[in-house]
């Protein structure tokens, strides 16, 4: 059984400060990782697509990193804003099917 | 470009009713999802039609879900008889091919409570 997982969980973090959570994922039939925000009331948004060991990928203050021979990939978010909060999912994408992680929810203190 | 419409927003509902849900993906895209999202889980994919022609629906609990998509365009998941456990945000999702890296584009998502 293929398994994604995600943590922390949840995570409160003061405006302006930055932070970084982690997606884990089987380092086996590797095709990509996904990243998505999920804002309460609206539809996920899709942030990245990674597929190469050492991939950076960067959106404004949000970047992630990928290792796929050890199965994990960092969120990185600089400098908080509240904007940011939301539901942060992974999904590993094997065999043309993704595999959802249960998501870090972030929630920025003013 | 539009986006992928859903509807209804919310359903609230009894178990043992029936629910339907639509889903009308951006135009031009091919693939489309149903997935399933119980709070505290990550989605759970239900079926994955590419045109008109189901790809995988391993984990539809085909004895009381069925869906379809007749014209390659619009589709329509329904639950007859729901269950207390089918209480979860319902998403439709669709992307320009089948394919692996193919980013997916969401609805807003069908939220159904079963009492």
């Amino acid at each position: 059984i293929l398994n994604v997982e995600q943590s922390p969980q949840s995570l409160h973090v003061q405006e302006g400060d930055s932070t970084n959570f982690t997606c884990s994922f089987p380092s086996s039939n590797f095709y990509a990782l996904h990243w998505y925000r999920w804002e309460t009331a609206k539809s996920p948004e899709a942030l990245f697509v990674m597929t190469l060991n050492g991939d950076e990928k960067k959106k404004g203050r949000i970047s992630a990193t990928l290792n796929t021979k050890e199965g994990y990939s960092y969120l990185y978010i600089k400098g908080s804003q509240p904007e940011d909060s939301a539901t942060y999912l992974c999904a590993f994408d094997s065999n043309y099917q993704l595999i959802w992680g249960a998501g870090t929810k972030l929630i920025i203190k003013p | 470009e539009a986006g992928v419409a859903q509807s209804p927003r919310y359903k609230i509902i009894e178990k043992r009713q029936s629910v339907a849900f639509w889903c009308n993906p951006i135009s031009g895209h091919a693939t489309l999802y149903w997935y399933q999202q119980i709070l505290g889980q990550g989605p759970k994919l239900l079926i994955q039609f590419q045109n008109n022609g189901v790809v995988d629906d391993s984990q539809l609990p085909k004895d009381r879900f069925s869906a379809e998509r007749l014209k390659g365009v619009d589709s329509t998941l329904k639950i007859q008889p729901a269950k207390l456990e089918d209480s979860a945000v319902y998403l439709c999702a669709s992307s320009p091919s089948y394919g692996p890296n193919q980013p997916q584009h969401f609805g807003d998502g069908t939220r159904l409570s079963i009492l």
